[in-house]
């Protein structure tokens, strides 16, 4: 069964830097044909796809967010670290981590997701 | 910046079928994706490379493609199928992804 689990802070202040662990199971981030990305949702709001890694460390950013995001992974250790840099109130949102599905070099698809972890920015 | 356009919501009476639309310019290069989200759950696959459906899907849920246009056709829409749901593709270049807007399903 495959699984991920989102961890972090619950609370951030403004200006901090955010550092969120998706750690997997039941599949290796070795796997050529998978990655791991970070999606999130403000409250009431729609899904925003933040970064992707994949298992030869090919990594891409959200045009608009990219001068603060950093993606990394510990394959030994199943997990996929998310970095963002100069938080703010606007950032508040459930960040959830997804498995990537990739079949040959046209499709790419999220399946499963994580049950996701909201973080909050407030002084 | 690359954009999907969903309609905000649809509405449908129990057993009528729902179809969902997502209007993208690169779609006729690239696949899309449909994601079904409860309230305080995760997003769910429902359909991918436009017209597939993972195993444990109800065959109710269909995709298609025409041009610059996937939909999402739920026939035969029951209560539970009352959701968000989220195309999902890539920008000309498959590099950036991008989700649309969402869509609410209302089943009167």
């Amino acid at each position: 069964q495959v699984t991920l689990k989102e961890s972090g802070p619950v609370l951030v202040k403004p200006t901090e830097t955010l550092t969120l662990t998706c750690t997997v199971s039941g599949f290796s981030l070795s796997n050529a044909r998978m990655g791991v990305s970070w999606i999130r949702q403000p409250p009431g709001k729609a899904l925003e796809w933040l970064a992707h890694i994949f298992s030869n460390d090919e990594k891409s950013y959200s045009t608009s967010l990219k001068s603060r995001l950093t993606i990394s992974k510990d394959t030994s250790k199943s997990q996929v670290v998310l970095t963002m840099t100069n938080m703010d109130p606007v950032d508040t949102a459930t960040y959830y981590c997804a498995r990537i599905l990739k079949d040959g070099d046209c499709c790419t698809w999220f399946d499963p997701w994580g049950q996701g972890t909201l973080v909050t920015v407030s002084s | 910046s690359y954009e999907l356009t969903q309609p905000p919501s649809v509405s449908v009476s129990p057993g009528q079928t729902a179809r969902i639309t997502c209007s993208g310019d690169a779609l006729p290069k690239q696949y899309a994706y449909w994601y079904q989200q409860k309230p305080g759950q995760a997003p769910v696959l429902v359909i991918y490379k436009d017209s597939e459906r993972p195993s444990g899907i109800p065959e109710r849920f269909s995709g298609s493609s025409s041009g610059t246009t996937v939909t999402l056709t739920i026939s035969g829409v029951q209560a539970e199928d009352e959701a968000d749901y989220y195309c999902q593709s890539a920008d000309s270049s498959g590099t950036l992804w991008v989700f649309g807007g969402g869509t609410k399903l209302t089943v009167l």
